[in-house]
Order: C-alpha cells, then structure tokens, then sequence
C-alpha cells in the first residue's frame, strides 16, 4: 500500500512564504500531486512532480526528490485567500492508475 | 464552460435506504473516480473507471456500487450494507489513465445518514 505524511496544520502571516513538506512510502512510485481545498469546496489541482526538481507555477512551487521519498509545496507571497486544506497525492505505474491523497494539511494565513 | 457536476449538493436519508449519487461531465475526459472525504481527512477512493464499460473497486468499495454506461456520466450508489454512509462524496475525472494525477472535481455531495 501507499502512506503519505504531511503536518496537519501550518500558520503563517500575509506576504510571508511557507513550506509544506510532504513523505510517502510506496511501491511503483510514479509521481506526486498538490491539491487545493476550501472549506467546504472542491479540491482544485496545483502542480505535479514526476522527475526529482523543482516546478514553478506562479506564486506556487513544487519539489520532489525521488531519492529521499519527498516532496514540498512552496507558497510565496501568501494572501489570505490561499487559507485552505493541501493535499499531497501520489500516483503509482502499473496497471491500477490512482492517486492516494495524504490527510492534508490545514494553512491559516493571519493578516 | 466544461466542467462536473453532482447533484444534489445535500441529500438526507433515512439508515436502510439505498441512494444514488449523480455525477456528470462535459470535459470528454476517458477516467472518472468516486472519492469520500470525512471530516479533518484525505481523499479516500471508492471507484474508478479508466473507460466506458469498465471500472474498479479503489480502497473502501465495499457497500458502494457504480456504473459507467455512457462516458459522461458515473453515478455512485451507496447501499445500505455501508456502515458508515454520512459523509462528503466528490467525483472527479481525469483526460485518461495517464493523466491520473491531474484530475477533476466536481462540487460534492454532502450525504447525511441517520
């Protein structure tokens, strides 16, 4: 089977930038999602990692090392609107393509 | 605008009932996935399928059944042999089974059970 483990909550202030990391153990390891969720709402895809390095999307970026079982999601210039859940997921190669979510983690960004 | 949607957004129902959860989309998109979600959790997955015709039991299948019969449309009945139905469920959907890891949402179905 697949685990992921990220923190369950992270705080940070407007305009700073926060890193939430991102561990998973799996098999077949074939590459790791970011999801965005408000409260209530419906998770929205952020970016994805199927080689180790960094991707970058706007304010958002995203690292992965293969090597280490690792990934982090990056949020520069945060604004009270990115107050939301995020969800890593790992996607795995054979056959059963699926994507397994970790717990998510709960950023509340103060003014 | 291409999108998902499920309906209805709320739906009670009375323990021993069957109910179907709708979903539908207009992306043309090959693979859909039901997901349930509990409070302060992940994504758990119940069904997907990769192609019309054809789908797969994800980690919590069990009293939950689906169809695919049109590749638009993949609706979820929850059965009254699911011991624990009250939750929030989300249908997604993704190009093709390659493109898993980008998927989806639709706006969800809150259900409550009593």
């Amino acid at each position: 089977g697949q685990s992921l483990e990220q923190p369950s909550e992270v705080t940070a202030v407007e305009g700073a930038i926060v890193q939430i990391n991102c561990t998973y153990q799996t098999s077949g390891f074939y590459g790791l999602s970011w999801y965005q969720q408000h409260d209530g709402g419906a998770p929205t895809f952020l970016s994805y990692n199927g080689l180790d390095g960094l991707e970058e999307t706007g304010r958002f970026s995203s690292f992965l090392s293969r090597s280490d079982s690792y990934g982090y999601l990056l949020l520069q210039e945060l604004q009270m609107k990115d107050s939301a859940s995020y969800f890593c997921a790992v996607s795995i190669s054979g056959s059963a393509r699926q994507l397994t979510f970790g717990s998510g983690t709960q950023l509340t960004v103060l003014p | 605008d291409g999108g998902i949607t499920q309906s209805p957004k709320y739906l009670f129902r009375k323990e021993g009932q069957n109910v179907t959860l709708s979903c539908e989309q207009n992306l043309n998109h090959d693979a859909m996935y039901w997901y349930r979600q509990d409070p302060g959790q992940g994504l758990r997955l119940i069904y997907y399928s990769q192609i019309v015709n054809d789908f797969q039991k994800g980690d919590i299948a069990e009293g939950y059944s689906v169809s695919r019969e049109k590749k638009e449309s993949f609706p979820l009945t929850v059965t009254s042999a699911q011991k624990n139905p009250t939750a929030f469920y989300l249908c997604a959907s993704s190009r093709d089974r390659e493109l898993v890891y980008e998927q989806y949402f639709g706006p969800g179905t809150r259900l409550t059970v009593t």
